[in-house]
C-alpha cells in the first residue's frame, strides 16, 4: 500500500495563475482531508470530504476548491493564487485515525 | 468551540533526560485524542490514539496517558532519532481534528 500519494512536491506560481493539488489514497477510506500548515500556525483545516460527492469547508476555505469524484481522489485545486496562499499543504485520509500524505511545498511570488 | 494547547512550544534535552510534553484540550463528547510526529519536510505519522480518561499507550521510549482535561506524551531515555515535532490533536463530534500547534523536541548527544 502506497497509503496517501500527493504531487506536485514542490511548486511555484506567479500571483494569479492557477493550479491542482492532487491526492489520492488507496486504503478504501470515506474521509479525506486537505490542510495547510504554515510556521508556528499548527495545521489548519482547508475542505474535507466524507465520501464521492460529498464535500464541505473547514476553517479556511476561501480561495480554494475541491471535488471528490472518487473515493481516492481528492483534488484541491487554486484558482487565483495570492502570496497568502504560500505554505505547505498536507492531504490525509481517515477511517478513524487520520493518515497524511507528504506534502506539497507552494511558494506564489 | 473545541481547543487543544500545546505547551512547552519548544524542549532540549540531553540523550537520556526523560521528559514529559502536555497537551490540554476542551472537546464536546471526546472521540479520541492523537498523537502525531512529524519530522522536518514531512507530513505527520500517526503515533497513538487514546479514548479515554486513564488510557495510557506505548511504543518503544514514548508513552502517552489521557485524563478528562489533558494528555501527556512521556519520553523515557530519549535518543537524538526522536528529535521531531510532537502533534496533538482532538476528535468530537465531527469527522474533524482539531490541532495543537506543536512541540519542537531536540535531543541532543
Amino acid at each position: 500500500n502506497a497509503g496517501v500519494t500527493q504531487t506536485p512536491k514542490f511548486r511555484i506560481l506567479k500571483i494569479g495563475q492557477s493550479m491542482t493539488l492532487q491526492c489520492t489514497q488507496d486504503m478504501n477510506h470515506n474521509y479525506m482531508y486537505w490542510y495547510r500548515q504554515d510556521p508556528g500556525m499548527g495545521l489548519k483545516l482547508i475542505y474535507y470530504s466524507v465520501g464521492a460527492g460529498i464535500t464541505d469547508k473547514g476553517e479556511v476555505p476561501n480561495g480554494y476548491n475541491v471535488s471528490r469524484s472518487t473515493t481516492e481522489d481528492f483534488p484541491l485545486r487554486l484558482e487565483l493564487a495570492a502570496p497568502s496562499q504560500t505554505s505547505v499543504y498536507f492531504c490525509a485520509s481517515s477511517s478513524f485515525e487520520q493518515f497524511f500524505g507528504p506534502g506539497t511545498r507552494l511558494t506564489v511570488l | 468551540e473545541d481547543q487543544v494547547t500545546q505547551s512547552p512550544e519548544a524542549l532540549r534535552l540531553q540523550e537520556g533526560e526523560s521528559s514529559s510534553l502536555n497537551c490540554s484540550y476542551t472537546v464536546s463528547g471526546l472521540r479520541g485524542l492523537f498523537w502525531y510526529r512529524q519530522d522536518p519536510g514531512k507530513g505527520p505519522e500517526f503515533l497513538f490514539t487514546l479514548y479515554s480518561a486513564g488510557e495510557e499507550k506505548e511504543k518503544e521510549r514514548l508513552k502517552a496517558t489521557l485524563t478528562k482535561k489533558e494528555s501527556f506524551l512521556h519520553i523515557t531515555a530519549p535518543k537524538p532519532e526522536d528529535s521531531a515535532t510532537y502533534l496533538c490533536a482532538v476528535r468530537g463530534g465531527s469527522e474533524k481534528l482539531v490541532f495543537g500547534k506543536g512541540m519542537k523536541l531536540t535531543v541532543n548527544p
